[in-house]
């Protein structure tokens, strides 16, 4: 079975605040993906990375870096310089070798004050 | 650009009545999927196609159906809404699903069902 944990149900921050979403998976299979997803008010989900699970390489893409430890079962997102933009709900999801599906997290509401 | 079209936005119905939701692609991916989001919550597979070939969730209940009459369109029946069924419903693409399953998807807007 798989799942996923987003401890963190609601942060507010104000802007330019760094802030970290955290992610905690569970899965029997080796070979598995991650992936982050931003859904803004919008409504659309927006694929941000995506991760397997033999590439333990953090990752940075502009304000956004992604944590990758197996050791910990976790796949943590960080935003640094907050920006009001940023403000929307973040989605962690795992698929693993043995699934059929993507099971995501139930998801962080993350509100940058200006 | 929007790739993945849902319409309407929103939609109304009535307890009871037949309702459909719409979605297009332009991305030719052979994959396309609904989700049903309720409020706060994370977004539920309700089934999916790959080609013409119709995979249904084991959980979803016999109230939902599902049409992809060609690659670029796909339809969602709702043959008795219930006020449970008020959700957002999310149509979402991938290029390949058995190919391998680090395929991104691309979702829509989304169409927010409210039940009357």
């Amino acid at each position: 079975a798989q799942k996923v944990t987003q401890a963190q149900t609601e942060i507010s921050v104000v802007e330019k605040e760094d802030v970290t979403l955290d992610c905690v998976y569970e899965t029997r299979d080796t070979t598995y993906y991650l992936f982050w997803y931003k859904q803004p008010p919008s409504g659309e989900l927006v694929f941000l990375i995506r991760r397997n699970s033999f590439d333990e390489q953090n990752e940075i893409s502009g304000r956004y870096s992604w944590n990758f430890q197996k050791s910990t079962s976790s796949f943590n997102f960080t935003i640094t310089a907050s920006q009001v933009v940023d403000s929307a709900v973040y989605f962690c999801a795992l698929i693993g070798g043995s699934a059929r599906q993507l099971t995501f997290g139930s998801g962080t509401q993350l509100t940058v004050l200006p | 650009d929007a790739m993945v079209i849902q319409n309407p936005r929103y939609q109304v119905t009535q307890f009871g009545k037949p309702v459909t939701l719409s979605c297009s692609q332009t991305l030719n991916h052979n994959v396309m999927y609904w989700y049903q989001q309720k409020s706060s919550q994370a977004p539920k597979l309700l089934f999916h196609y790959y080609d013409k070939d119709f995979n249904n969730e084991a959980d979803t209940p016999d109230n939902f159906q599902s049409r992809r009459p060609n690659t670029s369109f796909c339809f969602l029946d709702i043959r008795s809404p219930g006020l449970g069924d008020a959700a957002m419903y999310l149509c979402a693409t991938s290029r390949d699903v058995r190919g391998g399953k680090d395929e991104k998807l691309f979702f829509g807007s989304g169409t927010q069902l409210s039940v009357l």
